[in-house]
């Protein structure tokens, strides 16, 4: 049962275009999201996030929107350069059991910024 | 500061051995999470760590087993190591709020 899917494995954008990354959730429990960034070889890097009760947050050249009633969420990068080249995980943190959150991911798109 | 930290970078072992992971957190954190991720997909939910006490569980056989020490670093150990093993081993660590940060990870190879 995948509770949060990215049906996009991989996207394509020409350097200083936009970049848009999708993802869509089933789970009303998720009460945040998260953005990660991994390069080969890497640990997953934090990029940005969005509390359940916001609809938008930015940071620079990163905008994360969510939309709870269609249960959807996207990032868009602004202008896209190279070396944002890499795979993208969105994330959903769900309250557990004692008191913890578990972070359930995305397959992640592989986002490719041609020059 | 110094980010998440984990050893060793790989390793190979044998079907039916056992394995011990390293974790070191951010300075700071003290709260330790650990995932798979195998090929092709997201990084799965094993347990955390809160305090030294185990504080959730993903679905994972109790062959997976950790322990958080006092400075709050923490160690996975897998039992009895089935083909299937074979993944990408993540280790996250954060604080008062929700942001996990996480380490490089640990390539593990079961032959």
């Amino acid at each position: 049962d995948q509770q949060v899917k990215q049906n996009s494995p991989s996207l394509s954008v020409q350097e200083g275009r936009i970049s848009i990354l999708n993802c869509d959730y089933t789970n009303s429990m998720f009460d945040y999201f998260l953005w990660y960034k991994k390069y080969p070889a890497e640990g997953p890097t934090f990029l940005i996030s969005i509390s359940s009760i916001k609809d938008k947050n930015e940071d620079g050249r990163f905008t994360v929107f969510l939309n709870k009633s269609a249960k959807h969420l996207s990032l868009h990068i602004v202008p896209s350069q190279p070396g944002d080249s890499a795979v993208y995980f969105c994330a959903a943190s769900l309250p557990f059991q004692g008191g913890s959150e578990k972070l359930v991911f995305g397959k992640g798109t592989k986002l490719t910024v041609n020059p | 500061e110094t980010g998440v930290t984990q050893s060793p970078t790989h390793l190979i072992k044998t079907r039916g051995q056992q394995v011990t992971l390293r974790c070191s957190s951010q300075s700071g954190h003290n709260t330790v999470s650990w995932y798979q991720q195998a090929l092709g997909q997201g990084p799965q939910f094993i347990f955390q760590y809160y305090r030294e006490e185990e504080n959730g569980r993903g679905n994972f056989p109790p062959r997976f087993s950790g322990l958080q020490f006092p400075n709050y670093s923490s160690e996975l150990n897998v039992n009895a190591l089935e083909l299937d093993d074979s993944a990408l081993y993540l280790c996250a660590s954060s604080g008062a709020v929700d942001t996990q940060y996480f380490g490089p990870g640990t390539r593990l190879t079961v032959l």
